[in-house]
């Protein structure tokens, strides 16, 4: 199946600072991307989707302020969680869609970041 | 809004028997796709199996296989001859044919493989 890579995998910053998460589809170009936020023992809570070129479509409740998105190119988004407090501190995953009509979506290896 | 709903949030198996995890869920479409998906310890999300609303067939994946009924907006998952390797929190998902194809999620069911 298709590789959608995640970095970093986890991260630990202070609080104030901004922090970038990069989804790379490595095989495959992805005109869609979703970040998710996932909490201890919770479910994956879509925050955004992600399109090429375009700006991002938040969900109802996530500030786009707090946390940027970029899909600059058909391979790779980006998360931008800026002044970051630790209420931040979750997981975040994303996922991507490719080109064939399978209705799956593959997802990176997912980033926990963790604000102190 | 669809809405996915799973009933247990933990359910446990003896090795080698056989486990079915239950998900219903709400829409309005009559075109649409079900997910179950699959996220061990490692956190990495893994698609189990997948099935077309529009295809009456049951979805099977070696020893995982749905019950997929459309009229009651059931769609479980059964695994047979369970294993270790199975132990994992399970999310069924939702996903629409139209417009954005973002996925909705379940709260999850953490299974337990028991030896």
């Amino acid at each position: 199946g298709a590789v959608v890579s995640q970095l970093p995998s986890w991260v630990i910053c202070k609080s104030g600072t901004s922090v970038k998460i990069e989804c790379r589809s490595l095989d495959f170009q992805a005109t869609t991307m979703f970040w998710y936020r996932q909490f201890p023992k919770q479910s994956l809570m879509l925050m955004a989707t992600s399109n090429e070129g375009s700006k991002a479509t938040y969900e109802q409740g996530v500030e786009k302020d707090k946390f940027l998105i970029n899909h600059a190119s058909l391979t790779l988004s980006t998360l931008t969680v800026t002044s970051a407090h630790p209420e931040d501190s979750s997981f975040y995953i994303c996922s991507a869609k490719s080109g064939a009509n399978t209705g799956e979506l593959f997802f990176g290896e997912g980033s926990r970041l963790t604000v102190l | 809004a669809q809405t996915v709903t799973q009933s247990q949030p933990e359910m446990s198996v003896q090795e080698a028997e056989t486990v079915t995890l239950s998900c219903t869920y709400d829409t309005s479409e009559s075109d649409y796709y079900l997910f179950w998906y699959k996220q061990p310890p490692s956190r990495q999300m893994i698609l189990v199996i997948r099935q077309e609303a529009y295809k009456q067939q049951n979805a099977t994946e070696n020893r995982f296989s749905v019950n997929f009924q459309k009229a009651a907006k059931s769609f479980s998952l059964k695994i047979s001859d369970s294993q270790l390797g199975d132990a994992a929190m399970y999310f069924c998902a939702y996903r629409t044919n139209f417009g954005n194809e973002k996925l909705t999620f379940g709260t999850g069911t953490r299974l337990t493989i028991i030896p």
